[in-house]
């Protein structure tokens, strides 16, 4: 199992939005809707963001939206803070019943 | 609350294994699967299986097929994973998570870090 496509970084200024892509296959991003999006912050443990392709669980902020075409899962934040700084990780469940990442996007905040 | 707590970083040796705890606290331990991922150095993520409380079923990425093994003890809310045949680069920390039944994962331990060096 392959993983997940993203690209290695990202950047934007304080308060413009960003979009993050996450490109798998058939069997797992574009086959299932059960995307997630995690952020992590240097040393500490990744936090989930978003969960099954758009759903934001309790207490994270509304400035992050997920979306999926096809084989390609998308995570924007809109508004950027510099707390947003940090890497994100997509993941997916897969055709064999396993979950695959995404390589990390490491997201600066000019 | 839901919580997961992992046991202590550990140092072994290239060729040895290491077996990392994840006692899981505030709900029904049967009623999730456990994952593990790891993370190595300046990496990312990475899934190395999943384990059913319940059933002792198990799913290995294909990677470590033949070379990880995760078990529970129902009876204290712990799941463990061993790796075996360590190599210098399964360096990493290691996390336990709980999988969600939309196959995203709400809970983390803190990590275990794994040093493999002669």
């Amino acid at each position: 199992q392959s993983a997940l496509t993203q690209p290695a970084s990202v950047s934007g200024s304080p308060g413009q939005s960003i979009t993050i892509s996450c490109t798998g296959t058939s069997n797992d991003v574009g086959g299932y809707n059960y995307v997630s999006w995690y952020q992590q912050h240097p040393g500490k443990v990744p936090k989930l963001m978003i969960y099954a392709v758009s759903n934001r669980p309790s207490g994270v902020s509304n400035r992050f939206s997920g979306s999926k075409s096809g084989n390609t899962a998308s995570l924007t934040i809109s508004g950027l803070q510099a707390e947003d700084e940090a890497d994100y990780y997509c993941s997916s469940y897969t055709s064999t019943t396993s979950r695959v990442f995404g390589g990390g996007t490491k997201l600066t905040v000019l | 609350q839901v919580q997961l707590v992992q046991s202590g970083a550990e140092v072994k040796k290239p060729g040895a294994s290491v077996k990392v705890s994840c006692k899981a606290s505030g709900y029904t331990f049967t009623d999730y699967n456990m994952h593990w991922v790891r993370q190595a150095p300046g990496q990312g993520l990475e899934w190395m299986g999943w384990i059913s409380p319940n059933s002792g079923e198990t799913n290995y990425a294909q990677k470590f097929q033949g070379w990880v093994t995760m078990t529970t003890d129902t009876s204290i809310s712990t799941a463990y994973m061993e790796l075996s045949r360590l190599k210098s680069d399964d360096a990493a920390v290691y996390y336990c998570t709980r999988g969600e039944v939309g196959a995203h994962f709400d809970h983390w331990g803190q990590g275990a870090l794994v040093t493999v060096s002669s």
